[in-house]
This record gives structure tokens, C-alpha cells and sequence, in this order.
């Protein structure tokens, strides 16, 4: 079984609608983040939690929202979801104490979750 | 401009060769350079981490940073059909290693 399990792995949804991915790690981590993938844009940051009481924006954070429900489960909301919110959205963990001991920077990402919005 | 640049290829390189990925970055404090390989239809993996100028070798792949130039690459000696997949710069910003800005990715490919 994978480190970091994200699900649905595919969805296909219609404009307006409530959707949620999860994800969840057997890894132990600390710290969570989603991130979103476009073609030519790259990895982009949406939202990052370093524990379940420390929530935080990224880069591009309008149009979505995360709960941190335990260690080892962060989900991504779209609470109404919009064409240009199609991509391919990763889930990743990094261990903060090995961050802070060896500076490895090091994000272990899940296999991905592809998202279409019509 | 875009904390961090890469070209977004297609890079074609023959087997055996070597292959060079370059880096831009543009806030002057990053202090952690990160590169990951992405194969088509995966999540990124890191391959290298880099902290200081100079040059860090691992196996065929050696990262090179030079910060007053701000830039970071990374070279594949001895291409393998297997490289061939998209690489992520990232950087890691102020203040610890708690999120990464990363680039758009290069795309290479190896010609057998």
C-alpha cells in the first residue's frame, strides 16, 4: 500500500458542485500540503498544515478550503467548483524533525488525484 | 518574473550523453535547491538536494548551485532511456523548508 493514499484518484464533476479530495499517510508525518498541477504552470501550492491545530494559505488558496482532521488525514474542499479548477491535484507529507535535523526538504507526494470540472 | 525559471523543453538527448537542466531563481534568500523527477502520469520524486555553491554529486546525477548567480542545475552523465522524464527545480524559501516554490519543469527525452 502506498505512504499517502489520495482519493478519488479521478472525478469528473459538473460546475457548481460541492466536491472533496482526501488524503491520508501512513508515514507518521508531521506536515501536510496539497498542491495543484497544470500543464506549464507547474506545482503550485494551494494549502499546508503542520498539524492539526496549524492551517495555512499558499500561493493560489481562493476557491478552496482544508480541514486537517487528524495527523495522518488533511482533505481539499471545492465548495463549488469551476472549469478552471481542473488539474491534477497532489497530496504531499515531509517530516518536520528531519527537516529541521538534515535540511533534506524532502515531500513525499501521493499518486495523485486528476480532477474535471464541465 | 517567476521565482523560478526553467526551460520547459522538450530537451532531447542521445543515450550516453550528457544531459544539462538549468534553474533560475530570483529571491536572493532561498537557501535550499531541490531537484525531483516526474515520469509521465507519477507524482514528483526527489533525486538531489543541494544547500551550498559548488558541485554535489550522487551516482550519475550531479547538482551544481552557484548563488551569486542564482542559479542551480543539474547534469546526467551517461543518459539512460530511463531518465527520460519531466524535472521539477524547487526552492525551498526563508525560514525553513516548510513549503517549496518549484518551477514549471523541464521535459527530457533520451534518444536510444
Amino acid at each position: 500500500d502506498a505512504d499517502v493514499t489520495q482519493t478519488p484518484r479521478n472525478r469528473i464533476t459538473k460546475t457548481g458542485k460541492r466536491i472533496m479530495l482526501e488524503c491520508s499517510q501512513t508515514k507518521g508525518h508531521d506536515r501536510m500540503y496539497w498542491y495543484r498541477q497544470d500543464p506549464g504552470l507547474g506545482l503550485r501550492l494551494i494549502y499546508y498544515s503542520f498539524d492539526v491545530k496549524d492551517i495555512n494559505k499558499g500561493e493560489i488558496s481562493d476557491g478552496y478550503s482544508v480541514s486537517r482532521q487528524a495527523q495522518a488525514k488533511f482533505s481539499l474542499s471545492l465548495e463549488s467548483a469551476i472549469p478552471n479548477q481542473t488539474a491534477l491535484y497532489f497530496c504531499a507529507t515531509s517530516d518536520f524533525q528531519r527537516l529541521a535535523e538534515t535540511n533534506t526538504g524532502e515531500l513525499f507526494f501521493g499518486e495523485g488525484s486528476r480532477l474535471t470540472v464541465l | 518574473q517567476k521565482e523560478v525559471e526553467q526551460n520547459s523543453g522538450p530537451l532531447s538527448v542521445p543515450e550516453g550523453a550528457i544531459a544539462s537542466l538549468n534553474c533560475t531563481y530570483s529571491d536572493r534568500g532561498s537557501q535550499s535547491f531541490f531537484w525531483y523527477r516526474q515520469y509521465s502520469g507519477k507524482s514528483p520524486e526527489l533525486i538531489m538536494s543541494i544547500y551550498s555553491n559548488g558541485d554535489k554529486e550522487d551516482g550519475r546525477f550531479t547538482a551544481q548551485l552557484n548563488k551569486a548567480s542564482q542559479y542551480v542545475s543539474l547534469l546526467i552523465r551517461d543518459s539512460q532511456p530511463s531518465d527520460s522524464a519531466t524535472y521539477l527545480c524547487a526552492i525551498s524559501v526563508p525560514f525553513g523548508n516548510e513549503k517549496l516554490t518549484f518551477g514549471t519543469g523541464t521535459r527530457l527525452t533520451i534518444i536510444p
